[in-house]
Formats: structure tokens, sequence, C-alpha cells
């Protein structure tokens, strides 16, 4: 059973241009959230996802990054124009959520490691 | 001994002695905890989780402390090895919530 999948393990970007980060669950796994990481700091959670609904963005910031987890295919986080402070680790996870349920272990993606020049 | 580095607090032990890796939270309606070991370069690993109607609970080489009259997390992790060498996390979660909360984390060095 493979793991949660990340790509681009590193992406790097120039000011002004768009980054597009990808998550694939674990299978069997359809609730996904993205956390950043800064250097020497603990992870922030930013998003929590379900397949086709966004259920908790209050870490996202307001403008330039969006988030979507469509029916098909891998989770997506979109920083758009991006700056040089979006130079971070994104993290995406993944738990087995049942309804009503929230104890959820959630299992880590390798990351990806976001530069802008 | 331990002692604070640049950012994160360094914890350094002898292999074979036992770590105690301390966290404090400030939710006291946090009712689950996890502690997660991350190596450089790489994500989050899950070591162990706690309930908040436990106050102890023990893997393999690894404990997990909960006092929750003074919202204290510890792990302890015996015979320590160089493999255990990395930065250690706390997480917590209430239970209206999904989202984990994590602590500023604690540098592992393990020396021989």
């Amino acid at each position: 059973n493979a793991g949660v999948m990340q790509n681009p393990r590193h992406l790097v970007r120039r000011r002004g241009q768009e980054a597009r980060l990808r998550c694939s669950p674990m299978k069997g796994h359809s609730h996904v959230y993205w956390y950043r990481q800064l250097p020497e700091e603990g992870l922030k959670f930013m998003v929590y996802l379900q397949k086709e609904n966004i259920i908790d963005e209050s870490g996202m910031p307001k403008e330039r990054f969006s988030a979507e987890f469509p029916k098909e295919g891998p989770s997506i986080l979109r920083i758009q124009q991006v700056v040089r402070g979006d130079s971070a680790a994104y993290f995406c996870a993944s738990s087995p959520n049942q309804a009503g349920y929230s104890y959820n272990e959630q299992f880590f993606g390798p990351g990806t490691r976001l530069t802008v020049l | 001994g331990e002692s604070v580095g640049l950012h994160l607090p360094t914890l350094s032990v002898q292999e074979g002695d036992n770590s105690i890796i301390n966290c404090a939270y400030s939710n006291s309606a946090s009712d689950y905890f996890i502690w997660y070991k991350q190596e450089s370069g790489k994500g989050p690993q899950f070591i162990i989780d706690i309930r908040s109607n436990m106050d102890k609970r023990q893997g393999q080489r690894v404990t997990v402390l909960l006092n929750k009259t003074v919202k204290h997390l510890s792990l302890q992790i015996a015979a320590t090895q160089p493999g255990d060498s990395a930065v250690y996390f706390c997480a917590e979660n209430t239970g209206t919530a999904s989202k984990l909360t994590f602590g500023t984390g604690t540098r592992l060095q393990v020396t021989l």
C-alpha cells in the first residue's frame, strides 16, 4: 500500500509565477490536509478537504492560495503570484476519517519544497 | 543535556540512554495527542498517540505521558539509538476539528 504521494518534491518559481502542488492520498483515504512548514518551525495547518468539498480553510491565506480535491485525481494546492515569503515546505496528509469520528491518525507525505527566487 | 539552539531546542543524549522530550499545549479542549518524528528532508512520521481519557500509553521503546492538569505531554524513548536522531513534534487535536496543531519541536541528537 503506497503512502501519501506528493509531487513535485522540489519546485522553484520566480516571483509572480504560479505554483501547483499535488497530493495523492493513501488508498482508501478520502480526507486530505495541507500544512506549511518554515525552516526550524512546526507545521501550520492550512486547509482540510474531502472529495469535492473544502471542510476547513481557516489556515489558508485569503488571497493567492486555493485548494481543491476533485472527485477524480489528486488534491491540488495552488499558489498564484508567488512571493519570496511563500518559500517553505508544504506537506499533505491523509486520513481515513469516519463520519463523526475525530481521532484520526494523519499520514504525511514527503512534502514539496517550494523556493521562490 | 538540554539547550536552546538558534530556533529549535536541542536534546543531546548518549546512545543507549533514555530520552525524554517534553511538550506543553495550550488548548484545554484538546482531547487527542500525537507524537511525530521528522527526519531531515522528510515528512512527519507517526510515533504514538494518546487520547485524553488516558494518562500513559506504551509502544515499542516509546512511552507517552499526558498530564492534563498542567497541560503537559512527554515522549520517553528507551535505549536511544542513532536512528532516533530527528526533530520530534507533538500535535494536538480537538474533538470538534480534524486539523492538528503542532508544537515547536525538539531536535534529538544521539551521540555515540
